[in-house]
């Protein structure tokens, strides 16, 4: 199947600063990306619909100014999560369509880890 | 508003026995299904899919079942192995410019027993 990458799986960072997660398909070009939340025990939250060339569709209730979201590519999308706080630790989930073939099925990184201190 | 629900939050089953993982939305506009099943601290694996025209798709030890009447689907698995313990999660599609999201249930998560 389609591979998507997601860098990096675990980053711890101290409260108030920044923190960038990609998510690159690695052999098919995807002009839709997709970033989810997870929490534990729970279900895939979707957080944001990345679009390449054009701004990402958010879902209500999350913040783009706090998550924004770049896709200035058809193979990588980063998320950054801005002046990170306790709170926003989760496990961030990226997943790509193939734009070419079976549109449908998203496949998904490995996911990130964010523990905030 | 839950529009996919996976009643069973888990489900046990012994090795070489049947397990079937079950189903349910709401949004009639759904036109495609999917079955992703998921490790611990591990980005969901895309299993197997179904669209809304037919009724049944199988790939190896794995079916799944749409019932569109009843908004029902299911995933059967058999014989059912240790390795497929996981969580597993149904998700719907539906075709429109929004760039075919998913919508997903909550899970299930399978053990199975040697």
């Amino acid at each position: 199947g389609a591979v998507v990458s997601q860098h990096p799986s675990w980053v711890i960072c101290k409260s108030g600063t920044s923190v960038k997660i990609e998510c690159r398909s690695l052999d098919f070009q995807a002009t839709t990306m997709f970033w989810y939340r997870q929490f534990p025990k729970q279900s895939l939250m979707l957080m944001a619909t990345s679009n390449e060339g054009s701004k990402a569709t958010y879902e209500q209730g999350v913040e783009k100014d706090k998550f924004l979201i770049n896709h200035a590519s058809l193979t990588l999308s980063t998320l950054t999560v801005t002046s990170a706080h306790p709170e926003d630790s989760s496990f961030y989930i990226c997943s790509a369509r193939d734009s070419g073939f079976a549109k449908n099925i998203q496949y998904f990184g490995a996911g990130t880890r964010l523990s905030v201190l | 508003d839950q529009q996919v629900k996976q009643n069973s939050p888990s489900l046990s089953v012994q090795e070489g026995r049947i397990s079937i993982l079950n189903c349910d939305y709401t949004n009639s506009m759904f036109d495609y299904f999917l079955w992703y099943k998921k490790y611990p601290a591990e980005g969901p694996t895309f299993l197997i899919s179904i669209s809304s025209i037919k009724d049944k798709n199988e790939d190896g030890r794995f079916t799944v079942f749409l019932n569109k009447s009843a908004k029902h689907l299911s995933l059967h698995i058999v014989p059912s192995q240790p390795g497929d313990s996981a969580v597993y999660f149904c998700a719907a599609s539906l075709d429109n410019n929004a760039g075919n999201m998913l919508t997903f249930g909550g899970g299930t998560r399978l053990m199975v027993k040697p």
